[in-house]
């Protein structure tokens, strides 16, 4: 069946490090693959996606590319900031039905000054 | 801009009582679906519909119902709520299905079962 993998957290980093969240999945045929913030007391929203296979979709400095040989998006920043600070989702959403997108068990992340 | 809007905000339940959380949306989306959060679980999908007057069962639909009478809201209730419903829920919609299709949330519902 379908599933996300992404890593676990909390992810504490200083102000302006780079970072990574792993994100890696399974699927039959091609899904579209999806990053969400969810920001402190807030619901989920989209942060970046990506159709097709090379695809990189990009947002707030945030970057992702859809790997199918490795089945894997993994979510990018060169210099994060204190505002980042929030739990990220990586999801997939099956060819046939985007009625169920699948979800990751989401990512803690937390930056200090 | 309202988006979706959800309410209760937050609701504690005693075991065997029931609610009804409402969910409204103001964006003319087809689809609409009902989450729970739970710590380490991600995010799963209860019940969802795919148009007015439908609705169909997700991934653990055990405990709960919906009823989309409306094209803007989505219900969704506990008969007899139970601990292991102790959950955050989120609503989401959507203008339908497709590779590029983007869901929108709601701020969740907070809900405790004691």
């Amino acid at each position: 069946g379908n599933s996300v993998t992404q890593m676990e957290g909390p992810v504490t980093l200083s102000e302006e490090a780079f970072l990574t969240i792993n994100c890696t999945y399974t699927a039959t045929g091609y899904p579209s693959l999806f990053w969400y913030v969810q920001y402190p007391g807030e619901g989920l929203q989209l942060l970046l996606k990506a159709t097709k296979a090379d695809d990189k979709g990009s947002n707030k400095g945030f970057e992702a590319t859809y790997r199918k040989e490795t089945t894997s998006f993994h979510l990018e920043k060169g210099s994060v900031q204190v505002s980042d600070s929030a739990v990220y989702f990586c999801a997939l959403s099956p060819y046939s039905s985007a009625s169920k997108i699948i979800f990751g068990s989401g990512t803690r992340l937390s930056i200090r000054p | 801009n309202a988006g979706v809007t959800q309410t209760p905000k937050f609701r504690v339940l005693k075991t065997g009582q029931s609610m009804t959380l409402l969910c409204a949306q103001d964006m003319n989306h087809e689809y609409m679906y009902w989450y729970r959060q739970d710590p380490g679980m991600g995010l799963r999908l209860i019940h969802y519909s795919v148009g007015e007057g439908t609705t169909a069962k997700g991934e653990v639909p055990d405990g709960y119902n919906v009823s989309r009478l409306k094209k803007q809201n989505f219900l969704l209730g506990l008969e007899s709520a139970a601990p292991s419903q102790t959950s955050v829920y989120f609503c989401a919609s959507s203008y339908s299905e497709g590779l590029n299709t983007e869901a929108f949330f709601g701020q969740g519902t907070r809900l405790t079962v004691v």
